[in-house]
């Protein structure tokens, strides 16, 4: 069956270094990739999407990379802040039916 | 503000009973989503419309939960005979799909607690 995964524990580390957050899928051919921000009690945001033919994508601090052979998408966030910290979710689309799937997200913290 | 809203934002109601969320899009989109998400998890897909045809449905949880987009503006989603495990957050989402890709716009969702 179709999987996506991200990992379930936070992520924690110091204001100013990269965060990397991992997509992992399994079962799925993505025509493209999106990733969001979710902060408590709200929608989730669009932050970047990122083709099956593009290797990398990149926004201001943010930096996107989609390798279809590992089947994983890894998402950067460069120099972070605290205002960084929230739930980032990864969302594959086959580009057939514009339905997206949803990873569960995963937390990331910034500490000052 | 010209983002997505949703109406109400929390809705405590008791197991049995009828509940009824509305959701305005973005004005020029011409599509609208429904997804439930609960703690922990990634917002989970119910259904979706694009103008007023309410083109995949076949995810909604049960028969108890039905969606409307009469004009295809504004949208509903109607769960009756609530149980306690329809607790979660509601979210709608629009887009406009003009190109082979479709990023979705949330609004900010309802939260429901059924007691």
């Amino acid at each position: 069956s179709q999987k996506i995964e991200q990992n379930s524990e936070a992520l924690n580390i110091q204001e100013g270094k990269t965060a990397t957050l991992t997509c992992n899928y399994t079962n799925y051919s993505p025509a493209y990739l999106q990733w969001y921000r979710q902060d408590p009690g709200r929608g989730p945001v669009f932050l970047l999407l990122i083709r099956e033919n593009e290797k990398e994508k990149r926004k201001e601090r943010l930096k996107v990379t989609f390798d279809t052979t590992l089947k994983q998408s890894l998402f950067h966030i460069t120099a972070s802040q605290p205002a960084d910290s929230a739930t980032y979710l990864c969302a594959l689309d086959s580009g057939g039916s514009y339905i997206p799937t949803f990873g569960r997200g995963t937390s990331l913290i910034v500490h000052p | 503000d010209t983002g997505v809203s949703q109406n109400p934002r929390h809705k405590i109601t008791k197991r049995g009973q009828n509940v009824t969320f509305r959701c305005d899009p973005i004005s020029e989109h011409n599509r609208l989503y429904w997804y439930r998400q609960t703690l922990g998890q990634g917002p989970e897909f119910l259904t979706y419309f694009q103008n007023e045809a309410q083109l995949e449905k076949s995810r909604l949880l049960s028969d108890r939960f039905s969606a409307e987009r009469p004009k295809g503006s504004f949208s509903t989603l109607e769960i009756q005979r609530t149980e306690q495990g329809d607790s979660a957050m509601y979210l709608c989402a629009s887009s406009n799909r003009q190109s082979s890709t479709d990023t979705q716009y949330f609004g900010p969702g309802t939260r429901l607690t059924v007691l």
